[in-house]
């Protein structure tokens, strides 16, 4: 049983260039989200999905866009990085109403 | 618009002592979450607490909700190096789901010998 599984760990970006942040989770949770977290700033909410087709914005959504075709995959997009983008992502699931989130294991991205 | 609170921020403290970490919220709220982050880590659940009144407890650390004060505590007791880490309170509005939670910005918490 793998989790939350986050892909890259580490990623380093120029400005302007683009990427997608991967986030897959084998529990059949209905519920994922993705969070920024900054130091000082705790955890921020940028984009959540209460299941496939579904996605909303949360907190911080400028600059991410988010898709999710299927149960398991909650892709993170950045279309044209920017150094405030600069972060560590983590990818979270519930299965639904008052769970407990489960967290991936962090993206740390640097955008230079 | 919910916002969390937490303090301290930071706190330093020697082990064998008490102490109590504060969460307060702004808007009424049927879930609050504690969490665990050790430094380059992902975060661990600690507690959930749903209702008025509740109260959690897990080894040396013990959470409660006044969701009447729009509060929650999470105390330790005879702290360890071991806990030392940042903690987080997040909250949940009230009728939504546990996936649009608002974080605090965390305690970061130093035990010492």
């Amino acid at each position: 049983n793998a989790g939350v599984t986050q892909t890259p760990k580490f990623q380093v970006l120029k400005t302007g260039q683009s990427m997608t942040l991967q986030c897959a989770q084998d529990m059949n949770h209905e519920y994922m989200s993705w969070y920024r977290q900054d130091p000082g700033m705790g955890l921020r909410l940028i984009h959540y999905s209460v299941g496939a087709g579904i996605t909303d914005q949360g907190e911080v959504p400028n600059g991410y866009n988010v898709s999710r075709s299927t149960t398991e995959d909650f892709p993170l997009r950045l279309l044209s990085a920017a150094p405030s983008q600069t972060s560590v992502y983590f990818c979270a699931s519930t299965i639904s109403g008052a769970n407990v989130l489960t967290f991936g294991a962090g993206s740390r991205l640097t955008v230079l | 618009e919910l916002k969390v609170e937490q303090n301290p921020l930071f706190l330093s403290m020697q082990e064998g002592k008490n102490y109590t970490i504060y969460c307060n919220y702004s808007t009424t709220s049927d879930r609050l979450y504690w969490y665990r982050q050790d430094p380059g880590k992902s975060l661990e659940s600690l507690f959930v607490l749903l209702s008025n009144g509740a109260v959690k407890q897990e080894g040396r650390l013990m959470a409660s909700l006044d969701t009447k004060a729009r509060l929650s505590t999470l105390h330790i007791t005879a702290a360890v190096h071991d806990l030392s880490a940042t903690y987080f309170c997040a909250v949940g509005e009230a009728g939504g789901g546990a996936d649009g939670l608002t974080f605090g910005k965390g305690t970061h918490l130093i035990i010492q010998p």
